[in-house]
């Protein structure tokens, strides 16, 4: 079936260091990715996305990478800060056309001061 | 400017009781979108509105759940007879697109529904 799946739950690292979130996929069907953060007791919300037309995406301090050769898409984010900390998701729209999105279980990041 | 609203935030039920939850999307926001969340998961999809239009209930989960949003704008997530797996964070987002386009959804913060 249609899964969207994260391979670490937790990634621990120092302020100012690189973050890489990684995410799998399965569906060759979806053509729009999205990364989104959650804060504790609110909801998701737009980091970036990429459509399946590009393989990288640059925004502030992030950069998304789309491998659809093996279904993998990441997330950096530069410079880590303590307000990063946060549950990371990757999402994909599967092979609908009404938008809904399918997401992963998500990654915890921990900013480590 | 106003992002997407929910209210309640917090509603605790008995077993067995209905309960309604409340999604303002963004002003002139097409779709409209129910997700739900349980602890320590991603948000599953529920049910799609584009404007008026229910176009997709296929996420949920049984007869006991049912969405509206009559005027297109305002939705309405009612769920019957509430279970004790109902307990979760029911999310709403909209989205100024329509069907097959490609746009950002703006999630609202969110009711954490116990049933108890």
């Amino acid at each position: 079936g249609e899964s969207v799946g994260l391979h670490l739950p937790t990634l621990s690292v120092q302020e100012g260091d690189n973050s890489i979130i990684n995410c799998a996929y399965s569906n060759s069907a979806s053509d729009y990715f999205i990364w989104y953060k959650q804060e504790s007791g609110k909801g998701p919300q737009f980091i970036i996305d990429i459509r399946s037309n590009m393989d990288k995406r640059q925004g502030q301090r992030v950069t998304v990478l789309l491998n659809k050769t093996v279904k993998h898409l990441s997330l950096q984010i530069a410079a880590t800060q303590p307000g990063d900390s946060a549950v990371y998701f990757c999402a994909e729209n599967g092979s609908s056309n009404t938008g809904k999105l399918i997401f992963g279980q998500g990654t915890t990041l921990q900013v480590k001061p | 400017g106003a992002g997407v609203s929910q209210s309640p935030r917090y509603k605790v039920a008995k077993r067995g009781q209905d309960v309604a939850l409340r999604c303002d999307p963004i002003s002139g926001h097409v779709s409209l979108f129910w997700y739900q969340q349980a602890l320590g998961q991603g948000p599953e999809f529920l049910t799609y509105f584009q404007n008026e239009a229910q176009l997709d209930k296929s996420g949920l989960p049984s007869d006991r759940f049912f969405a509206e949003r009559p005027e297109g704008s305002v939705s309405t997530l009612k769920i019957q007879r509430t279970q004790q797996e109902d307990s979760a964070v029911y999310l709403c987002a909209s989205s100024l697109v329509g069907l097959a386009g490609f746009g950002e959804q703006y999630f609202g913060p969110g009711t954490r529904l116990t049933v108890t």
